[in-house]
């Protein structure tokens, strides 16, 4: 089945410690995008890649880190310089990087991440 | 992006149509209006978009104002599992990479 995954679901951290969210899509899409959201709110966007070996910073960039080596994954790195990382995180991809209708944004099922 | 603004929730009756309404006055002549909804700890997923002329799939219905300063996104019969969050979302065909979520509209759907 053709689809986004995003792994582990849930994932806890002693504060001060790098983690490494994964995001693996099968669907051939060109864009890929992370965001997070916080209890109550909507998603606000970290980064985004619109092609393979490039990535922008998005509203809320500062403390992230990302890498987009193949087409197929765009790891986010959540660092410790992210000073309120507890959060859900969750990854999209879109066929095209722009224009055209039909251009729907696939989500994964995000990953809780709480840091200690 | 033009910005949208949308009820902070709503509420309906199990088995009735529901109108979730979103205002968009400053929108552009390329901003295409898009759908999405979050059911509970999971990740959004595409509900409709159009343009100006009103939609249909299988999931809603979108009917979109003459002047297209605002839309309403039409769901025909509320089940138990349309209890989401509704976004609305301009999005320019043209420089819009990504989608931008604001707060959303909370729907309750009561037995």
């Amino acid at each position: 089945d053709g689809g986004i995954t995003q792994s582990p679901k849930y994932l806890f951290r002693k504060e001060g410690q790098n983690v490494t969210l994964s995001c693996e899509q099968n669907l051939n899409h060109d864009a890929m995008y992370w965001y997070r959201q916080d209890p109550g709110q909507g998603l606000r966007l970290i980064y985004y890649s619109q092609i393979v070996n490039d990535f922008q910073k998005g509203d809320i960039a500062e403390g992230y880190s990302v890498s987009r080596e193949k087409k197929e994954s765009f790891p986010l790195t959540v660092t410790s310089a992210q000073k309120n990382p507890t959060a859900f995180y969750l990854c999209a991809s879109r066929l095209e990087p722009r224009g055209s209708m039909n251009t729907e944004a696939f989500f994964g099922q995000g990953t809780r991440l709480t840091v200690v | 992006d033009a910005k949208t603004t949308q009820p902070n929730s709503m509420e309906s009756n199990e088995e009735e149509p529901v109108h979730l309404p979103c205002n968009h006055s400053t929108i552009s002549g390329t901003d295409y209006i898009h759908w999405y909804r979050q059911l509970p700890s999971q990740g959004p997923e595409y509900v409709i978009h159009g343009l100006t002329s009103n939609v249909n799939n299988r999931m809603a219905s979108l009917a979109i104002a003459e002047d297209r300063k605002s839309s309403t996104l039409i769901l025909h019969r509320a089940t138990l599992r349309d209890a989401a969050v509704y976004y609305c979302i301009l999005r320019d065909e043209y420089s819009g990479y990504a989608l931008n979520f604001g707060k959303g509209t909370s729907l309750l759907v009561t037995p």
